[in-house]
C-alpha cells in the first residue's frame, strides 16, 4: 500500500530556532501533497497544499512566511517552521495522495515539535 | 476553517460491545473517510466511501455515506482492546483538500 514517511518524528529546541520537516512518499510520485497541524486533543487542520514545481497554496490564517514549503521532487515535500515560538509546538503531519484519481490520501506519522 | 460535527466525543465501552459514531456537516462532500489515530502517530485509513448511500465493510467495521451526502456513519462490532483510539471522519469536496471532524475517542474498559 501507498506509505508516507515523515522525518523527524521529534524535535526539541530553543526559541528562535528554525526547524525543517520532511515528507516523503515512499511507493509512488506525489504531485501535491498536504501539511496539516494537530494541538493536544484537537483534530488535523489544513496548513497548506504543497504543488511539486510551484508555490504552496496556505490556508487562510497560515503565515506564508513563517511556514515556508518546498516540494522539489516528486517524492519529497519540506516544511520549515522559521523561529519557531513555543506557540509553534505542534504535531505537524503530511499526506500525499497516490498518482490515480480518487485514490484516498495517506498520512505520515507526524512530527512532534516542541519549543523550549 | 470549517469542521465537521463528529459524536460522540468519547466513549466508554466494554470490551465485545459493538460500537457506533456519526458525522454531520452543513456542506456537501464528494467523498467521506473515516481514519483512526493512536497516541503520536499520523492518521490511518479504515474506510473510503464515494458515493450517496454507499455502505462499505472493511472487516468489522462498516461506514455509510448518506443519501444528503452531509453525513456519515462508522460502526465498530465486537470491539477488541487493539480498537482504542481516536476515530476522525474526513469530508473532501474534490479538491482533495480534506475537512476533518472533531474526532471520537475510544476507551475500551477492562
Amino acid at each position: 500500500g501507498a506509505v508516507v514517511s515523515q522525518h523527524p518524528s521529534r524535535v526539541i529546541c530553543k526559541s528562535g530556532t528554525s526547524v525543517k520537516i520532511e515528507c516523503r512518499s515512499l511507493d509512488f510520485q506525489a504531485t501535491t501533497m498536504f501539511w496539516y497541524r494537530q494541538f493536544p486533543k484537537q483534530s488535523l487542520m489544513l496548513m497548506a497544499t504543497s504543488n511539486e514545481g510551484s508555490k504552496a497554496t496556505y490556508e487562510q490564517g497560515v503565515e506564508k512566511d513563517k511556514f515556508l514549503i518546498n516540494h522539489a521532487s516528486l517524492t519529497l515535500s519540506t516544511l520549515t517552521v522559521t523561529s519557531a515560538h513555543p506557540e509553534d509546538s505542534s504535531f505537524y503531519i503530511c499526506s500525499a495522495s497516490p498518482p490515480l484519481n480518487g485514490q484516498p490520501q495517506h498520512f505520515g506519522d507526524g512530527t512532534r515539535l516542541s519549543i523550549l | 476553517g470549517q469542521q465537521l460535527n463528529q459524536s460522540p466525543q468519547s466513549m466508554f465501552i466494554q470490551e465485545g460491545e459493538d460500537v457506533s459514531m456519526n458525522c454531520t456537516s452543513s456542506s456537501i462532500f464528494n467523498t467521506w473517510l473515516w481514519y483512526k489515530q493512536d497516541p503520536g502517530e499520523g492518521p490511518v485509513l479504515l474506510i473510503a466511501l464515494y458515493k450517496a448511500g454507499e455502505l462499505t465493510s472493511n472487516g468489522r467495521l462498516t461506514a455509510q455515506f448518506g443519501i444528503t451526502r452531509k453525513d456519515s456513519f462508522l460502526n465498530i462490532s465486537a470491539s477488541i482492546p487493539s480498537d482504542v483510539g481516536i476515530y476522525f471522519c474526513a469530508g473532501d469536496f474534490g479538491n482533495e483538500k480534506l475537512t476533518f471532524g472533531t474526532g471520537t475517542r475510544l476507551t475500551i474498559i477492562p
